[in-house]
């Protein structure tokens, strides 16, 4: 079954614990992409990565770090959690459209981050 | 910028009725758009992507439409059940740049017995 997984599915952590979310996808898509969404705000992106080893900075990527080192995987670190970083997180793939091709986004179920 | 706007933010229907749910961005320079569904607290389910070359997808009772000269989609739901209720989302990935989904803040329905 294609699927976009994150772990964990909650966590609540202290303010300055270094914390890192995982995400895997096994579909062999090249882009990926964390987004994080808040009430009011909606979904925004904070970190894309287009392939192994090239990531860039999203809308809203102050606070975190990511890295890819393998297709399937794009872990989102929080080197110094802050309350303002409790939201609802998202990771997602797709093709990346080289071709200009259109392709399909898939979303992993999120990760319910609460800082205190 | 690309903007996405939604409306209603929020729709109550009764079971079976016909409803349609409105999307509209900015800038017409699209890939695509994309249609989801979540439910509270849960992921993202894609129902229907658009391409820029075409002007509507069907999967069962959804219809979406896109109108990308006048920045427009729609989602076109028949027959409700009151398993539809949730939150609907569009976005839309814009021709150049990092390719990255922009988001409209959702329509929340809600389809009742």
């Amino acid at each position: 079954e294609a699927q976009v997984t994150q772990n964990p599915r909650y966590l609540i952590t202290v303010t300055g614990k270094k914390l890192t979310v995982t995400c895997s996808q096994n579909m062999n898509h090249e882009y990926m992409s964390w987004y994080r969404q808040d009430p009011g705000l909606g979904l925004r992106q904070i970190y894309y990565s287009m392939n192994v080893e090239v990531t860039d900075k999203g809308d809203v990527p102050e606070g975190y770090k990511v890295s890819r080192k393998e297709k399937r995987n794009f872990p989102l670190i929080l080197e110094s959690p802050s309350p303002n970083q409790t939201s609802l997180y998202f990771c997602a793939s797709s093709l990346w459209a080289t071709a200009r091709m259109n392709t399909e986004a898939f979303f992993g179920q999120g990760t319910r981050l609460t800082v205190v | 910028k690309q903007e996405v706007t939604q409306i209603p933010a929020a729709l109550s229907v009764p079971e079976g009725e016909n409803l349609v749910l409105n999307c509209s961005f900015t800038d017409s320079a699209i890939y695509n758009l994309q249609w989801f569904r979540q439910d509270p607290g849960k992921g993202l389910t894609s129902l229907l992507l658009i391409q820029s070359s075409q002007r509507e997808q069907t999967s069962g009772r959804l219809n979406a439409s896109l109108d990308k000269s006048s920045g427009r989609s729609t989602l076109y739901i028949a027959a409700s059940q009151p398993g539809d209720s949730a939150t609907y989302l569009c976005a839309v990935i814009r021709q150049g740049g990092s390719e990255k989904l922009v988001f409209g803040k959702g329509t929340k329905l809600t389809v009742n017995p």
